[in-house]
């Protein structure tokens, strides 16, 4: 079966430092790859989304990377602020058919900016 | 725009009574959804979805089973609560493959 290995429960990073997360797979070869971020109590909110074919997707201080061939994603937050702290969650989508695509998610890595 | 809509927020079931949860998605038609559940401490586990009305994906076997009686509606249901089935309940759509997951606000269940 597919896993997904968020590689640290927690991350701790100082203010203005760039938080790095890494996105490691197994047993699967998605087509897309999803980050999100939850914050405590809440439902997950969709950040970016890379596909297979692109190396590197970038929005405002946050850029992802997707390795098909170390089957991993790394996900930076740059100049990072403490109200990036939050949980960030790692999802693949497989999709079957044209019309559905299945979501499964990683543990997620908490991170924490202090100032 | 698009919403979506779960509730309650909160809820305390004794074990072995039954379970009713509602999601409700406005501004788009057709969607995919989604019930996941998150443990405390794990990730988000996928547990049913559905293509269309009466259309239900089962992704792990449990004490659990949806329903998704109009196309923008999906409900999940138990007839006899585990201490198990404690955990946060999200409902979630998407408007196809390959396209971002929109997430309600969450269910708290706690069984007793």
């Amino acid at each position: 079966s597919q896993k997904i290995e968020q590689n640290s429960e927690a991350l701790n990073i100082q203010e203005g430092k760039t938080a790095t997360l890494t996105c490691n797979y197994t047993n699967y070869s998605p087509a897309y790859l999803q980050w999100y971020r939850q914050d405590p109590g809440r439902g997950p909110v969709f950040l970016l989304l890379i596909r297979e074919n692109e190396k590197e997707k970038r929005k405002e201080r946050l850029k992802v990377t997707f390795d098909t061939t170390l089957k991993q994603s790394l996900f930076h937050i740059t100049a990072s602020q403490p109200a990036d702290s939050a949980t960030y969650l790692c999802a693949l989508d497989m999709v079957l058919g044209s019309t559905l695509g299945r979501l499964y998610f990683g543990r997620g890595t908490q991170l924490t900016v202090w100032p | 725009s698009q919403t979506i809509h779960q509730w309650p927020a909160t809820l305390v079931q004794p074990v072995g009574s039954p379970l009713s949860l509602e999601c409700t998605v406005e501004g788009t038609s057709n969607p995919n959804l989604y019930w996941y559940r998150q443990a405390a401490g794990r990730g988000l586990q996928l547990l049913f979805y559905s293509v269309g009305i009466g259309q239900i994906s089962s992704e792990v076997p449990q004490n659990l089973s949806a329903s998704r009686p109009q196309d923008r509606q999906f409900i999940l249901s138990s007839k006899k609560l585990l201490l198990s089935d404690s955990g946060f309940y999200l409902c979630a759509w998407t408007s196809g493959a390959r396209t971002e997951a929109f997430f309600g606000q969450g269910t708290r269940l706690t069984v007793v």
